[in-house]
């Protein structure tokens, strides 16, 4: 059974902080790897995702990959009070064929003003 | 933009009556997928197709069936509803290529309610 492992929160970080979320996964052949926000009474959408090890930024959202430690992050510098949603972490596994996603439950971040 | 669309935003069904929902996405996407989203359990992949006329179940498809007759439009059916399928129901598309499927565009929710 693939796992996708998130502290499910609430996570709460002063205004112009860096929020930490953190991921860990339990298939060792994963390649590919998304996070996705989801606002209250809303649809998920993607915001980072990452295939290599090491970090990728994307304005103020860096993406954080050790394959190794089976451990994916987000970092959101300077939080600002709209970027309260819940953080899902989702995993493709390798291989060709690959289409089923497996989600995290989420991390349910809050910025406090 | 990406849109993909669902054909009801709320539904209240009684227990034992069949259910339709209807997704269409625009993007000429590959790949479609039917998710319910329950508090605590978190997204639960249904049934998802890859090409017109195909499907493959998910992790919980029990109690469900789903047709793809056209790349754009693919359906979730609930061929007699019990309560325990009150959910919000989320569709979903990406394309085909690679580390691309798992780039999902999400339509806005269908949140059905079975008495």
């Amino acid at each position: 059974q693939k796992e996708v492992e998130q502290n499910s929160g609430p996570l709460s970080v002063p205004e112009g902080a860096i929020a930490s979320l953190n991921c860990t996964y339990s298939d060792r052949g994963s390649q590919s790897f998304f996070w996705y926000r989801q606002y209250s009474g809303k649809s998920p959408e993607l915001i980072m995702f990452i295939y290599s090890n090491g970090d990728k930024e994307d304005g103020r959202f860096t993406a954080q990959l050790n394959k190794a430690s089976q451990y994916v992050s987000l970092l959101i510098r300077d939080s600002q009070p709209s970027d309260s949603a819940t953080y899902l972490c989702a995993v493709l596994p390798s291989g060709a064929g690959s289409y089923q996603l497996t989600f995290g439950k989420g991390t349910k971040l809050s910025v406090i003003p | 933009d990406v849109k993909v669309t669902q054909s009801s935003r709320y539904l209240v069904k009684r227990t034992g009556e069949k259910v339709f929902l209807e997704c269409v996405q625009d993007m000429d996407h590959e790949n479609m997928f039917w998710y319910r989203q329950d508090p605590g359990l978190g997204l639960r992949l249904i049934y998802f197709s890859y090409d017109v006329k195909m499907k493959e179940k998910g992790d919980i498809p029990e109690g469900y069936s789903v047709s793809r007759e056209k790349k754009e439009r693919f359906s979730l059916i609930l061929e007699s509803a019990s309560t325990n399928q009150t959910s919000m129901y989320l569709c979903a598309s990406s394309s085909e290529a690679g580390e691309g499927t798992g780039e999902l565009f999400f339509g806005e929710g269908s949140r059905l309610t079975v008495l």
